[in-house]
């Protein structure tokens, strides 16, 4: 079946490197996303790469895929104290409205100085 | 990309009674999907709203439960009803971005049912 798995809980000194990771078991998703979610506030779309790429990078953001081992990854660098929120790694295999997105359980990022 | 407005942002509720939470979003959509949110937990899909037909649930989700309504192509309401503590969640509603990949979502309704 589908499925997404996060850790729980990431803590990161301001200023390092923050990255968090995601594994899933679906090998036909075509489309993984990041999604951000600060208190309170609904999901934000960090970004997305395409099964076909290997790499994706977004000023502090860099999009890792490892199709072969289904391992996907966020590293956010010089992380800030704005960062602190939960990061939720999604799947999909279409963009299509008839293909149903599955979210990991979510990580929580905190931040120390 | 589109905007949702949902509202209420949060509301605390009696058991027995209903709420009704509403997305509007501020150009037309094909599809609206609501989701749930428990605590601590990764997000569900209840159902795909479709406007002019009944909405399509996913298992575990039946409409006596969580009646939905798309009215318009920019509209749509979920109802959680009878509520007991259990649906004590965050509500979101989201739309297919339509300039990029992905999904828009609402700020999300916290419910506490007590």
């Amino acid at each position: 079946g589908e499925d997404v798995e996060q850790s729980l809980f990431l803590s990161v000194r301001e200023g390092d490197s923050s990255v968090i990771n995601c594994t899933y078991t679906d090998s036909s998703s075509t489309y993984l996303y990041w999604y951000k979610q600060e208190p309170g506030a609904g999901l934000q779309l960090l970004t997305y790469i395409f099964s076909n790429m290997d790499m994706k990078q977004d000023q502090r953001l860099t999009v890792l895929l490892n199709k072969k081992d289904k391992h996907l990854s966020l590293r956010i660098a010089d992380t800030q104290t704005g960062d602190s929120a939960i990061y939720f790694c999604a799947e999909s295999k279409g963009y299509s409205s008839a293909s149903k997105i599955i979210f990991g359980s979510g990580t929580r990022l905190s931040i120390r100085p | 990309s589109a905007v949702i407005s949902q509202k209420p942002s949060r509301d605390i509720c009696q058991r027995g009674t209903s709420l009704t939470i509403q997305c509007q979003v501020d150009s037309q959509v094909t599809m609206m999907f609501w989701y749930r949110q428990q605590p601590g937990q990764s997000l569900t899909l209840i159902a795909t709203a479709n406007q002019g037909s009944e909405a399509t649930y996913e298992s575990g989700f039946v409409i006596d439960k969580f009646p939905i309504s798309r009215p318009n192509l920019t509209f749509s309401t979920l109802t959680v009803s009878n509520m007991s503590p259990e649906d004590s969640s965050i509500y979101l509603c989201s739309v297919e971005r339509t300039e990029s990949y992905g999904y828009t979502f609402g700020s999300g309704t916290r419910l506490t049912v007590v």
